[in-house]
């Protein structure tokens, strides 16, 4: 079975650290994972999204990175600001797109 | 890439009444998605729509969930007969065809939809 497991729940920092975000999946074949951001009440928005040969992508302070072998990525955000209090939702798919399984998604709480 | 415009934001209605949500898209698009995110819990696929047929459903979209793109605009997601677990966020998502917008989904702003 399809499963996307997001670490940790939740997560609370002060405005300016650093955090990462992580995402192990059993998704096969693999197609594509994606990041996104869901605010509140919100659609999620998509961040980054990488293929099998790729392994970093940054979207200003978001870097997410992938590591096929062992199926997992991380989200890093840096200087984080109140603005990405939100919740990060890992999304793999095994097609183009298509049925993709979501992750239960990590919250976050920046905190001035 | 601008938000698909999903109608109505959000909509009460009585427990056995009917709804419909809809989605108006970018014209070009052809692959839709319904997903549906009950308050609290992760977002589930309900459904995968192609050609102006449904492609893909999950075990959640049953004989009260129907969806159509009548008109070729319009994207419907109509629920017969509602019950107080259908209260959740309905996201219509879309994808283009060829590359790279192909790998990506884009999420609508959302529907509330607060059965009573």
């Amino acid at each position: 079975k399809n499963q996307v497991e997001q670490s940790p729940q939740s997560l609370i920092i002060l405005e300016g650290k650093n955090c990462t975000l992580q995402c192990n999946y059993t998704v096969s074949p693999f197609s594509n994972l994606r990041w996104y951001k869901q605010d509140t009440g919100r659609g999620p928005v998509s961040l980054t999204i990488m293929t099998f040969s790729e392994n970093t992508k940054s979207n200003g302070r978001y870097t997410a990175t992938l590591d096929a072998d062992t199926k997992q990525s991380s989200l890093h955000i840096t200087a984080s600001q109140l603005s990405d209090s939100a919740s990060y939702i890992c999304v793999v798919s095994a097609d183009n797109a298509g049925k993709s399984t979501f992750g239960d998604g990590t919250t976050l709480t920046v905190k001035p | 890439e601008p938000e698909v415009t999903q109608t109505p934001s959000h909509q009460v209605t009585q427990m056995g009444q009917e709804v419909i949500l809809r989605c108006v898209p970018i014209s070009n698009h052809l692959y839709f998605y319904w997903y549906r995110q009950i308050l609290g819990q992760k977002v589930e696929f309900l459904v995968s729509f192609y050609n102006n047929e449904i492609s893909e459903k999950s075990e959640i979209f049953d004989d009260q969930f129907s969806v159509e793109r009548p008109d070729g605009s319009n994207f419907t997601l109509k629920i017969r007969s509602t019950k107080l677990e259908d209260s959740a966020m309905y996201f219509c998502a879309w994808r283009g065809q060829f590359f790279p917008g192909a790998n990506v989904l884009t999420f609508g702003a959302g529907s509330r939809l607060t059965v009573l």
